[in-house]
């Protein structure tokens, strides 16, 4: 199976920062990536597709970016509804599909 | 606007099942996959399978493989989650989600129903 690796785990930021998370695949996967948004509570939010396609109403603030094993999810300026947990996911040659552990963006 | 909603949550003793629901609204229910994604408290997400509800066809994660079964009814454009034999570590909050039309992402997802197992 795939595995996702993200890093930093956990972040602090401001808001107004330009954040970065990177997701690296065990190994290639081509574009299929995904990136979602988790709320404390709440159910995950589809936000990124295909590694660089932001899903319909997603602010353009959100973009990402890669391919192979090696992809990056940047929010250009940080708002205050940003602050949540963000997850890869892979598509490749599925099932199964993996998830990522997850960053965790936190207010500074 | 396309809505999953789901049922209750539920406690349960180990041993038992626990059957989650998830109402489909809004779009043309047979038209796309639904999976189910469930997450342990304070942990990450992990994907259990999907059901395609225009011929019922599912696959399973190996790890849930022997004790889940996925369903659909498109009379009422509800999916189903069963899971038999409950330990310990399947609680957890579910949630379903509507496959994209291209199988390749999960885009609308249910408000999620937790799940407790205890004695």
């Amino acid at each position: 199976d795939i595995q996702l690796t993200q890093s930093p785990s956990s972040l602090s930021a401001s808001v107004g920062d330009r954040v970065t998370i990177t997701c690296r695949a065990s190994q290639s996967i081509s574009t299929y990536l995904n990136w979602y948004q988790q709320k404390p509570g709440k159910a995950p939010k589809f936000l990124i597709y295909a590694a660089s396609s932001l899903q319909s109403g997603v602010p353009s603030r959100f973009s990402g970016s890669g391919s192979g094993t090696d992809f990056t999810l940047t929010i250009s300026s940080l708002q205050p509804e940003d602050f949540a947990t963000y997850y890869c996911q892979e598509f490749y040659r599925t099932p199964p599909v993996t998830f990522g552990q997850g960053t965790i963006v936190e207010i500074k | 606007q396309v809505l999953l909603v789901q049922s209750g949550a539920e406690v349960k003793k180990p041993g038992a099942s626990v059957k989650v629901s998830c109402k489909a609204s809004g779009y043309i229910f047979s038209n796309f996959g639904v999976t189910w994604v469930r997450q342990a408290p304070g942990q990450g997400l992990e994907w259990m399978g999907w059901i395609s509800a225009y011929n019922g066809n599912t696959n399973y994660a190996q790890k849930v493989q022997d004790r889940v079964t996925m369903t659909t009814d498109t009379s009422t454009s509800t999916a189903y989650m069963d899971l038999t034999n409950l330990k310990y570590d399947d609680t957890a909050t579910y949630y379903c989600a509507r496959m994209t039309s291209s199988d390749d992402a999960f885009d609308i997802w249910g408000q999620g129903t937790m799940v407790t197992v205890s004695s």
